[in-house]
């Protein structure tokens, strides 16, 4: 198994600009998760899904936008680059149930310039 | 709204001392802990879940302790080797969200000096 994939690794951006970020997963996880981290902070969440064709938002959603079309698929989109969407993204999944499968499976992540 | 901090922020020892690692949280409705370890430009690695109902976990090296009531948890890091130098990362899990949202600290950066 790949686990979690994120493409690309790197971007850079103009203020203005959209993207998509692309994550998938390839463990049949039911829910799947985006979350941005700012140097020295901890994640915020950015918005989750629970399945396919469900989405929520989470903390910080403002500026992005996700659907959920497959199980194995979760794109993030930018809409109008801003430099405060300057992060790291990480995308992360997790299966369905309790007790130890709570865990959350990270990808390697996206770092993401806008100027 | 939930909080979760870490203290210290950053922490150097020699290689094989013992080390405790900081977790508060400020509201004690939790269904489960969890301590990640990220090493530079990578994601995040699971190292130990604690469901709310346990009081600790073990695994090799690492225990991890949950003390609910307090709002409290440690990760104890025995015998430390230069291989353990990584950001820890503690998250929550709150009680009743069915969506198993993290909320996560800012984190430990750990530096084992050889």
């Amino acid at each position: 198994n790949a686990g979690v994939t994120q493409t690309p690794k790197f971007r850079i951006l103009k203020i203005g600009q959209s993207m998509t970020l692309q994550c998938a997963q390839d463990m049949n996880h039911n829910y799947m998760y985006w979350y941005r981290q700012d140097p020295g902070m901890g994640l915020k969440l950015i918005y989750y899904s629970v399945g396919a064709g469900i989405t929520d938002k989470g903390e910080v959603p403002n500026g992005y936008n996700v659907s959920r079309s497959t199980t194995e698929d979760f794109p993030l989109r930018l809409e109008l680059a801003a430099p405060s969407q300057t992060s790291v993204y990480f995308c992360a999944s997790k299966p369905l149930g309790g007790g130890a499968g709570d865990t959350q499976y990270f990808g390697p992540g996206t770092r993401l310039t806008v100027l | 709204k939930q909080e979760v901090t870490q203290i210290p922020a950053a922490l150097s020892v020699p290689e094989g001392e013992n080390l405790v690692l900081n977790c508060s949280f400020t509201d004690s409705a939790i269904y489960n802990l969890q301590w990640f370890r990220q090493d530079p430009g990578k994601g995040l690695t699971s190292l130990l879940l604690i469901q709310s109902s346990q009081r600790e976990q073990t695994s090799g090296r690492l225990n991890a302790s949950l003390d609910k009531s307090s709002g409290r948890s440690t990760l104890y890091i025995a015998a430390s080797q230069p291989g353990d130098s990584a950001t820890y990362l503690c998250a929550v899990n709150p009680s009743g969200a069915g969506s198993y949202q993290l909320t996560f600290g800012k984190g430990t950066k750990l530096s084992v000096i050889p």
